[in-house]
């Protein structure tokens, strides 16, 4: 299984502003995924990341908002622009494993918007 | 405090009894099946997978059944234990395609 680590694990941010979480994998990985956990819901996709290409973003999710890096094979980042309260989130990175539809997640990112 | 799981159904168990959790998914062209416990401050864990050419799998101490005629996933925990508390979450994909739809989740709260 992959190990994999985010920053920051947590932040309170001012509306407005902006915030980057990094997602870092032990291993080389294709893909990877962003979630967005809202306070006692379950999880959402908000986009896949491959290496080498722009993101592909879910419904409901736009790329202005919720940029992302994928530099390369271990590594990637979601930016969260001009934020609100309601953008107030866990917000995961996953990447697939090596057998068919394995997915990993790291710790998460808890974001609090004041 | 965490808030994954504050809003969520929740399940209390006494120690040492047996546990099901079920869901309902939505996608009759998903054929892949899996549940994920997500403890305080973690991410998802995966615990186990089926895929649609099956209706039972089991592992240690989960069995997960599948009911496709009416879109029905369970998870059965035997003997639960005080670290089996957490969200558990299904997910179902399709073939294909490397996304998950993930099922609203229910708290399981063990008790002493």
């Amino acid at each position: 299984s992959a190990v994999i680590s985010q920053k920051p694990s947590r932040d309170i941010c001012q509306r407005g502003t902006s915030l980057t979480i990094q997602c870092q994998v032990d291993s080389q990985v294709t893909m990877m995924f962003w979630y967005r956990q809202q306070p006692g819901q379950s999880l959402t996709l908000i986009a896949t990341a491959n290496q080498g290409s722009e993101a592909t973003y879910e419904s409901g999710f736009v790329i202005d908002k919720f940029p992302i890096s994928r530099p390369n094979l271990t590594f990637s980042t979601l930016t969260v622009s001009n934020m609100s309260p309601e953008d107030s989130s866990i917000y995961l990175c996953s990447v697939r494993g090596l057998a068919p539809y394995e997915q990993y997640f790291g710790p998460g990112t808890r974001l609090t918007v004041t | 405090g965490e808030s994954v799981g504050l809003h969520l159904p929740t399940l209390s168990v006494q120690e040492g009894d047996n546990s099901i959790i079920n869901c309902a998914y939505s996608n009759s062209a998903s054929d892949y099946f899996i549940w994920y416990k997500q403890e305080s401050g973690k991410g998802p864990q995966f615990i186990i997978d089926i895929r649609s050419n099956m209706d039972k799998r089991q592992g240690q101490r989960v069995t997960v059944l599948l009911n496709k005629t009416v879109k029905h996933l369970s998870l059965q925990i035997a003997a639960t234990q005080p670290g089996d508390s957490a969200v558990y979450f299904c997910a179902e994909g399709a073939s294909g395609t490397y996304k998950y739809i993930f099922g609203t989740g229910t708290r399981l709260k063990v008790l002493a």
